[in-house]
């Protein structure tokens, strides 16, 4: 069953803590990403990777930190440098292709929570 | 349309109407389009797409417009069913590939009546 996969479905998070959010897909997709959706908003991109062991900052970047070791792979921490995490991060992936077109299929999403 | 501040604007829709969603997008060289649909609680889900080189496209009970003149795309649901209720994003791609990621408006929320 091909897909995207985040896990956990909801994290909460203490003051001061690092926490990290999962992303994996089989896809065989040569990019992914993650954004941030925050109530009654849109998508805000916060990092995405073209390729293994590449990635570059989105619109919202500080307070966050990516790897990108494996294609299937694309953890995303957010950092105590966050202030305010409290959102819905969704992952997703696409193929890179040359007639220039990304359709981009999202993950189920992770609610984060501050305690 | 694209929502200004923290409010999407609401489509209100009674069951079996047509529903027509829009969307304005920034720049001319866009190249191609694509709609969402996220349910609540959920990831955004692909409905339809559309490259410039077109300006009408029909998929299953959905057709995108596009017009590249004012930059502004639609999405019309046919027969509009309680499940259709959803946020409603549209996406542009600027760049070439592997340059910059989609681009996401801000969405609609559509809420169909029964």
């Amino acid at each position: 069953d091909g897909g995207i996969t985040q896990s956990p479905k909801y994290l909460f998070r203490k003051e001061g803590q690092n926490v990290t959010l999962s992303c994996e897909q089989n896809l065989n997709h040569d990019a992914m990403y993650w954004y941030r959706q925050d109530p009654g908003q849109g998508l805000r991109l916060i990092y995405y990777s073209q390729i293994v062991n590449d990635f570059q900052k989105g619109d919202i970047a500080e307070g966050y930190s990516v790897s990108r070791e494996k294609k299937e792979s694309f953890p995303l921490t957010v950092t105590s440098a966050q202030k305010n995490p409290t959102a819905f991060y969704l992952c997703a992936s696409s193929w890179v292709l040359a007639g220039g077109q990304e359709t981009q299929y999202f993950g189920p999403g992770t609610r984060l929570l501050v305690l | 349309g694209e929502s200004v501040g923290l409010h999407l604007p609401t489509l209100s829709v009674q069951e079996g109407d047509n529903s027509i969603i829009n969307c304005a997008y920034s720049n001319s060289a866009s190249d191609y389009f694509i709609w969402y649909k996220q349910e609540s609680g959920k990831g955004p889900q692909f409905i339809i797409d559309i490259r410039s080189n077109m300006d009408k496209r029909q998929g299953q009970r959905v057709t995108v417009l596009l017009n590249k003149t004012v930059k502004h795309l639609s999405l019309q649901i046919a027969a509009t069913q309680p499940g259709d209720s959803a946020v409603y994003f549209c996406a542009e791609n600027i760049g070439p590939p592997g340059n910059t990621p989609l681009v996401f408006g801000k969405g609609t929320r559509l809420s169909v009546i029964a």
